[in-house]
């Protein structure tokens, strides 16, 4: 069964930065792609961007709206991927999951960040 | 990136309706075109992959069409658990897009 636990969010000042994890199981986590998405509180969901596995060297791709703001990474030895979030605006206020590959069945139960002063 | 446009933004129908979603790309996204159903406080739920796929366990009633540039979901004929909000997902692009979303609402 994939299990999909993130954590790490709280609440931080605009122009913060933080840094949210996701430990991952029940799936071979160094051949997968790894995903963040978001969700604003009565707003849509929101794909932030991915990294994928080693054989495809890591790349990273961002949605626009982070890009140069935003950096996924993760350490295959933990089963675990990261978002590097930095210079965070209000606008980034959200409930970010993170996924093996899109699309999929398996999510978990995101983690919360709140940016406000 | 790509832009995908879902209509309708709402759409209020009745239970035994056969409602239609579609989602429009900016440009060609073949067929890699993916639904979900999210409801108040819960994660989304994979309905259909490769545009036309159910996902394992999703009832019939459901189905999605479209290649190219326009999709959709249909539902053939609503159920209470149904009314929820609607998601279509483009990953052709290195950079994903999900449309803006449809709320089901109940008539």
């Amino acid at each position: 069964e994939v299990q999909l636990v993130e954590s790490g969010g709280g609440l931080v000042q605009p122009g913060g930065s933080l840094k949210l994890s996701c430990a991952a199981s029940g799936f071979t986590f160094s051949g997968s792609s790894m995903h963040w998405v978001r969700q604003a509180s009565g707003k849509g969901l929101e794909w932030v961007g991915r990294i994928r596995s080693k054989a495809s060297n890591y790349a990273t791709t961002y949605s626009a709206s982070v890009r140069g703001r935003f950096t996924i990474s993760r350490d295959d030895s933990k089963n675990t991927t990261y978002l590097h979030m930095n210079s965070l605006k209000t606008d980034d206020t959200a409930l970010y999951y993170c996924t093996q590959r899109q699309p999929t069945p398996d999510w978990g139960r995101g983690t919360l960040v709140t940016v406000s002063s | 990136d790509i832009q995908m446009t879902q209509s309708p933004s709402t759409l209020s129908a009745s239970v035994g309706d056969r409602v239609t979603i579609t989602c429009r790309a900016s440009q060609s996204i073949r067929n890699w075109l993916a639904w979900y159903q999210q409801k108040p406080g819960k994660a989304p739920k994979l309905l259909i992959y490769k545009a036309s796929n159910l996902e394992s366990g999703v009832p019939s009633r459901f189905s999605g069409s479209g290649s190219g540039t326009d999709f959709t979901l249909t539902i053939s004929s609503l159920q209470p658990d149904d009314f929820a909000t609607y998601y279509c997902l483009q990953h052709s692009d290195i950079v994903y897009t999900f449309g803006q979303g449809t709320k089901l609402e109940i008539k």
